[in-house]
């Protein structure tokens, strides 16, 4: 599992309330990432990081931001949550030099 | 625009037969092209992976196909077990030193019967 936690693995929150996801990792890769997945779309990254406070958008960023203040945290959030935003969150660490990517366990997130 | 387009959504093949998953994709920029196995409620498994400077690669009962003038690549898992039953994802990215993530196809539900 690359030494990758995710918190918490499940919520559900009411729309318009702020709602912050943790992607935790021991192995102090430089690079990671959010990515969400939704039946019939497969998974899309929503931003990523390349270091220390390096961080860039994705294919589905608007309404998401990202932090990233210590080597093994990667923090997701959700200013204002929406119905369209229900999904399962996903990150990911990359091997330095390769493309080999390795993904956590995964937050199914409901937004009622 | 899809730039990953795997086909097909769903499969079904009986012990002992062969699955053959495909994709194309758009991007000639595109280097790396990863299978992911997922089960579940769990989070995706690199499965194997081709760079285009080969057109197969082998790794026990899968193997990945790769057509670089077609920009097409298919996974081929010989022998499928009912344990193989998921949804397998190939994915392709860009890795000549950038940090762009993967681009993944939609998705096969992919069910092994005994």
């Amino acid at each position: 599992d690359a030494g990758i936690t995710q918190s918490p693995r499940h919520k559900v929150t009411e729309t318009g309330t702020p709602v912050t996801l943790r992607c935790h990792q021991t192995e102090n890769h430089r690079y990671m990432y959010w990515y969400r997945q939704d039946p019939g779309h497969g998974l899309r990254l929503i931003h990523y990081s390349y270091g220390v406070k390096d961080t860039d958008k994705g294919e589905v960023s608007d309404g998401y931001s990202v932090s990233r203040s210590k080597t093994e945290d990667f923090l997701l959030t959700l200013e204002s949550a929406t119905s369209s935003q229900t999904s399962v969150y996903f990150c990911a660490i990359r091997l330095a030099g390769t493309g080999e990517q390795y993904f956590g366990p995964g937050t199914r997130l409901t937004v009622t | 625009q899809q730039q990953v387009k795997q086909s097909p959504q769903s499969l079904i093949v009986q012990k002992g037969g062969i699955s053959i998953i495909n994709c194309a994709y758009e991007n000639t920029a595109f280097d790396y092209f990863p299978w992911y196995q997922q089960f579940p409620g769990k989070g995706p498994a690199l499965l194997i992976a081709i760079r285009p400077d080969v057109s197969e690669k082998k790794e026990g009962r899968f193997t990945i196909s790769f057509n670089k003038s077609a920009k097409q690549f298919s996974l081929h898992i010989m022998d499928s077990q009912p344990g193989d039953s998921a949804t397998y994802f190939c994915a392709a990215s860009e890795s000549g030193g950038g940090a762009d993530g993967l681009t993944f196809g939609k998705g096969t539900h992919l069910i092994i019967q005994p």
